[in-house]
This record gives structure tokens, C-alpha cells and sequence, in this order.
């Protein structure tokens, strides 16, 4: 059965800190990775992935794709309380849905 | 505004009852989703419907029935509520059927008391 794993569960840092989210998948018919930002409401896009060693990114985030090692990870740089959500990574398997992982709980104190 | 929009964005409702949720899109999309979130945020594929044909339909009870009066449209009727049926239930539409990440609607929490 196709997964997806994040890592860690959960996270607590500091403002400036810089943290480093883990997603493993497996899954039969890979098409693209994505990644998630999910406050209170809905998960908001963040990046989509299909290249590896492609490093895609958006002010302090970034993210990368290893597709022979079967992960990604998603950095965020200089942390800001703003930052506080749970980050969702997710697989596109090519069969009509996005399979999600557990997601990570990130909270930055000032 | 362009966006998915599900209503109510809260449900408190007794055991047993029967309620619905709607969700409605104005992106042009072809397809829509029912997900679920549990408690420990895990967000699970319910349904999907391609242009009002059903898809996808991962083992849910019998007591979700989804239905898609258009394109745009794709509500949850859900019987008989049960307690494990308390999460929040997020819409979402996409272009194509998994295709290059969701829209998702604002999320409806269910608590059954």
C-alpha cells in the first residue's frame, strides 16, 4: 500500500532558528511530491515537486526532492512565530488523489 | 472570490442524527474530494467525484453518501452519526483527478456528542 511518513511528529524552536521537515514516501507510480502549510483552516499550497535535486524555493522555505532515496525535505531559515502550523507533506500516485503523511506540528516561540 | 467553500464550518449534533455538509467550487474544475481529519491530523482520502462521477470511494461506511449535482457542487449526507465520526471534513477541487496539488475549503468540524 502506497505511504507516506513525516519526520519529525513534532517540533519546538525558536524565533531564528532554522528547522529541517523529513518525508519519506513509497508509492507505485510516483508523479510529484507536494508540500502543505496548514494553520488553523485549510492546508495552503506551499511547493510542488517532480524533479530531484531540484531545489524549489520561496523566501525562507525550501524544499528538495531525492527521488532514488525516495524523500523530501522542506527548510525553513530564520524561524518566525508566523511560522507556527502543521507542515503536510503529500504524493501524487497518479491514481486521481494525493495520499498525505501524518504531518509535522512545528511551533516557534519568541 | 475565487475559491472552494464548504458550510457549515461547525456541526455539533447528537448521536444518531443525520446531517449534511455542502461544498462548493468556482474554479472550474473538474474534480472534487472529501477528506478527513482526525485528531492526530492525519487527512484521509473519502471520496472523489470527476466531473459528477464517483472515482474514488475508499471504504467509508455506507453511511456517507456524497453527491454531486454539478461540477461545482459535491456535498456529504452522512446517517446515523456515530461518535468516531467527530473530525474536521475538508473539501477541496483540483483540475484534473490528482492533479497538481488541491484547493482546499476552510474545513467543517463535526463533533457528536
Amino acid at each position: 500500500e502506497d505511504k507516506v511518513v513525516q519526520s519529525p511528529l513534532s517540533l519546538v524552536v525558536h524565533e531564528g532558528d532554522t528547522v529541517t521537515l523529513n518525508c519519506s514516501y513509497e508509492v507505485t507510480n510516483f508523479r510529484s511530491l507536494l508540500w502543505y502549510k496548514q494553520e488553523k483552516k485549510a492546508p495552503t499550497f506551499l511547493f510542488m515537486l517532480t524533479s530531484s535535486g531540484i531545489e524549489k524555493k520561496s523566501g525562507r522555505l525550501s524544499s528538495i526532492l531525492d527521488k532514488k532515496e525516495l524523500f523530501s525535505i522542506l527548510n525553513i531559515t530564520a524561524t518566525q512565530t508566523g511560522d507556527s502550523a502543521i507542515y503536510l507533506c503529500a504524493v501524487d500516485n497518479q491514481g486521481g488523489k494525493l495520499i498525505f503523511g501524518q504531518g509535522t506540528e512545528l511551533s516557534v516561540k519568541p | 472570490d475565487t475559491a472552494v467553500s464548504q458550510t457549515p464550518k461547525y456541526l455539533v449534533t447528537q448521536m444518531g442524527n443525520d446531517k449534511s455538509i455542502k461544498c462548493e467550487q468556482n474554479l472550474g474544475h473538474d474534480t472534487m474530494y472529501w477528506y478527513k481529519q482526525d485528531s492526530k491530523k492525519f487527512l484521509k482520502i473519502m471520496f472523489s467525484y470527476n466531473n459528477k462521477e464517483l472515482i474514488i470511494n475508499e471504504t467509508v461506511p455506507n453511511r456517507f453518501s456524497p453527491k454531486s449535482p454539478d461540477k461545482a457542487h459535491l456535498n456529504l449526507h452522512i446517517n446515523s452519526l456515530e461518535l468516531g465520526d467527530s473530525a474536521v471534513y475538508f473539501c477541496a477541487s483540483s483540475l484534473y483527478p490528482g492533479s497538481y496539488g488541491y484547493t482546499f475549503g476552510s474545513g467543517t468540524r463535526l463533533t457528536v456528542v
